[in-house]
């Protein structure tokens, strides 16, 4: 079992719509979850990070964490076509010699 | 604010050989990571830098090796060069304190090509 592991996709949604993107972690000790959008050829870039039980919004974007069921999601309202790119979910702990485990990334495409 | 800063772009190299890629992090940041993005594969960590020390380091060969320099800039050197080499490797930065509390902010990467 990976430690981060997200559905790798495609997920595909119209424009507007809400797109919803899961990630469930292994280890009960993390501390922080990343989210990071990555478009085709490019580096990832920072979107939100939770640390704590619920929700956080930002923008379009909403963060949401649930550390007793070990997941954390990532929705995205009134999707557009710029939305289109590969999402990271990334996991950390605080530990000394902690680090940031990422997932393989879940594939959005919106459609006009 | 200048971002993470990465070179070359582009490193073509043959089997055998050695690459050197560098990294410049944001001011103020003093943690350097260094990932491997293979084709169509996942971030793979390789090495954390954090106050000139190597902090932790994934599960690759010792030719993957690396050192930062006092002005928190990194090296990622890859030695005897393999085919499975080629990839988009990455260098983030964050504040000090571990890549598990901060966010961490990519450079633009470096495409290594082994042929």
């Amino acid at each position: 079992q990976k430690e981060v592991e997200q559905n790798s996709g495609p997920l595909s949604v119209p424009e507007g719509a809400i797109a919803s993107l899961n990630c469930t972690y292994s280890d009960r000790g993390s501390q922080s979850f990343f989210w990071y959008r990555q478009y085709s050829g490019k580096s990832p870039e920072l979107i939100m990070f939770i640390y704590s039980n619920g929700d956080k919004e930002d923008g379009r974007f909403t963060a949401q964490l649930n550390k007793a069921s070990q997941y954390v999601s990532l929705l995205i309202r009134d999707s557009q076509p710029s939305d289109s790119a590969t999402y990271l979910c990334a996991v950390g702990d605080n530990t000394n010699a902690g680090k940031s485990t990422f997932g393989d990334g879940t594939t959005l495409t919106v459609k006009p | 604010e200048a971002g993470v800063t990465q070179s070359p772009t582009h490193l073509i190299k043959t089997r055998g050989q050695q690459a050197t890629l560098r990294c410049s992090p944001i001011s103020g940041h003093t943690s350097v990571y260094w990932y491997q993005q293979a084709l169509g594969l996942g971030l793979q960590f390789l090495l954390w830098y954090d106050e000139g020390e190597e902090r932790n380091r994934g599960n690759f060969p010792p030719r993957f090796s690396g050192r930062q320099f006092p002005n928190y800039s990194s090296e990622l050197n890859v030695n005897a060069l393999e085919l499975e080499d080629s990839a988009l490797y990455l260098c983030a930065s964050s504040l000090a304190g571990g890549q598990g509390i901060h966010e961490q902010f990519f450079g633009p990467g470096t495409r290594l090509t082994v042929l």
